[in-house]
């Protein structure tokens, strides 16, 4: 079946840094999506792309939909203690159904 | 506006239990979305509904599972008899088919634990 390859697995930052996370697939994806799930929550929806080489913006959350339709990254930009969680990449091919990454852990040191 | 309701919120059952999770979607959305997560193996699709007519249940693992949309503002996941394996996260989503139709919105989930 499909799988969407995410790195890093986990990420340990300093506060006020950058963080940079990807996905790449082995299929051709038409839209790629980036939740965010904290301890004890469902995932909830960050950015949505729905165009090859689309980038788009949310606050300090950059994301970009891959020129060969096969890849995606997440950016975050000055990295603050609330970000820790775990962001999951997924891809739409066909009808309405998504595949979720395996998901990074990101981890934030005050 | 209400976001996805699940409940129960925790479950603990015993080998042999049944138990049946509910979900009440997001107004006006008409697909409805069944996942498991599981430290393993990730978030797994379970089943989908599109206007409460069940179209993809390949990820139902077995027949002890099984899945209803009655009507547009309900779904039940029901597991007979249920099993330790089964122990998880269980997640509803839903979405619409009219506009941004691949953004699915979660629920809180409910962590069944089978003893």
């Amino acid at each position: 079946g499909q799988q969407l390859n995410q790195s890093p697995q986990s990420m340990f930052i300093q506060e006020g840094e950058d963080v940079s996370m990807n996905c790449t697939s082995s299929s051709i994806f038409n839209t790629w999506l980036w939740y965010k799930q904290d301890p004890g929550e469902g995932p909830v929806l960050l950015i949505a792309l729905y165009k090859a080489g689309e980038l788009t913006s949310n606050g300090r959350l950059t994301a970009q939909f891959g020129i060969t339709r096969k890849d995606s990254f997440l950016n975050i930009s000055a990295s603050i203690p609330s970000d820790v969680g775990i962001y999951f990449c997924a891809g739409q091919n066909a009808g309405n159904m998504l595949t979720f990454g395996g998901g990074t852990r990101l981890m934030v040191k005050p | 506006d209400a976001g996805v309701i699940q409940s129960p919120r925790h479950e603990v059952t015993e080998m042999g239990q049944e138990v049946t999770l509910r979900c009440k979607p997001i107004s006006g959305h008409n697909s409805l979305f069944w996942y498991r997560q599981t430290m393993m193996r990730g978030l797994e699709l379970l089943i989908y509904f599109n206007n409460n007519v069940p179209i993809d249940d390949s990820g139902m693992p077995e027949d002890r599972f099984s899945a209803k949309m009655p009507n547009a503002s309900f779904s039940t996941l029901k597991i007979q008899p249920s099993e330790p394996r089964d122990s998880a996260v269980y997640f509803c989503a839903s979405s619409s088919t009219s506009g941004r139709v691949y953004e699915q919105y979660f629920g809180p989930g409910t962590r069944l634990t089978v003893t």
